[in-house]
């Protein structure tokens, strides 16, 4: 079956660097997805990998291993806004999104 | 541009009421999508449409129907709502899924179920 395993908390303090795992099994593979979604919020996007190797978009950044089946997001500079959950997607090979259950993070002071 | 737009933002019913959700969006895209949301899940699709006159089923299906007479309009029907989808709802949209090609949410539905 097709599956994304991502931690469902995580903890970290204000100007310190963060790093979100995201393992995935999906029938073909069309590239990987990072949104993130504030409390009672719809999910906006934040990055896209479909080539190994990492992405940087200002404090953001998202890595890519499709050998592994592995991606991870990494949030550098954490501000208090950057408190939300972060939600994992896989494209497979119908151009289908496979979607994690979300990591909530959490910034504290 | 308004992006996505959702009707209502909260809907309360009992048991065996029926509703329709709501989609517009100003964006000229072909897809749109229906996801509910529960908590400790990822979002599941329920039904999808590639173009306007056309429907899909999704990973959910059951107890929902769909329809896209206009290519800006996406309506999420319940039959007959029953408690187990009491959830938060939420449709997408983007112009093709091909790369890199993003998603844009509407602000979502909460809907209880009594």
């Amino acid at each position: 079956g097709q599956n994304i395993d991502q931690p469902t908390e995580m903890t970290a303090t204000e100007g310190a660097i963060v790093q979100i795992n995201c393992t995935y099994q999906t029938s073909g593979f069309n590239g990987l997805f990072w949104y993130q979604q504030h409390a009672g919020e719809a999910p906006t996007f934040l990055s896209y990998n479909v080539l190994d190797g990492l992405e940087e978009k200002g404090r953001f950044s998202s890595f890519l291993s499709r050998s592994k089946g592995y991606s991870y997001l990494l949030l550098k500079e954490l501000q208090m806004k950057d408190s939300a959950s972060y939600l994992c997607a896989a494209m497979d090979s119908n151009y289908q999104l496979i979607w994690g259950a979300g990591t909530k993070l959490i910034i504290k002071p | 541009n308004a992006g996505v737009t959702q009707t209502p933002k909260f809907r309360v019913l009992k048991t065996g009421q029926s509703m329709t959700l709501l989609c517009a969006q100003d964006m000229n895209h072909e897809y749109m999508y229906w996801y509910r949301q529960d908590p400790g899940m990822g979002l599941r699709l329920i039904h999808y449409s590639v173009g306007e006159g056309t429907t899909a089923k999704g990973e959910v299906p059951d107890g929902y129907n769909v329809s896209r007479l206009k290519k800006q309009n996406f309506l999420l029907g319940l039959e007959s709502a029953a408690p187990s989808q009491t959830s938060v709802y939420f449709c997408a949209s983007t112009l093709e899924v091909l790369g890199a090609n993003v998603l844009t949410f509407g602000a979502g539905s909460r809907l209880t179920v009594l």
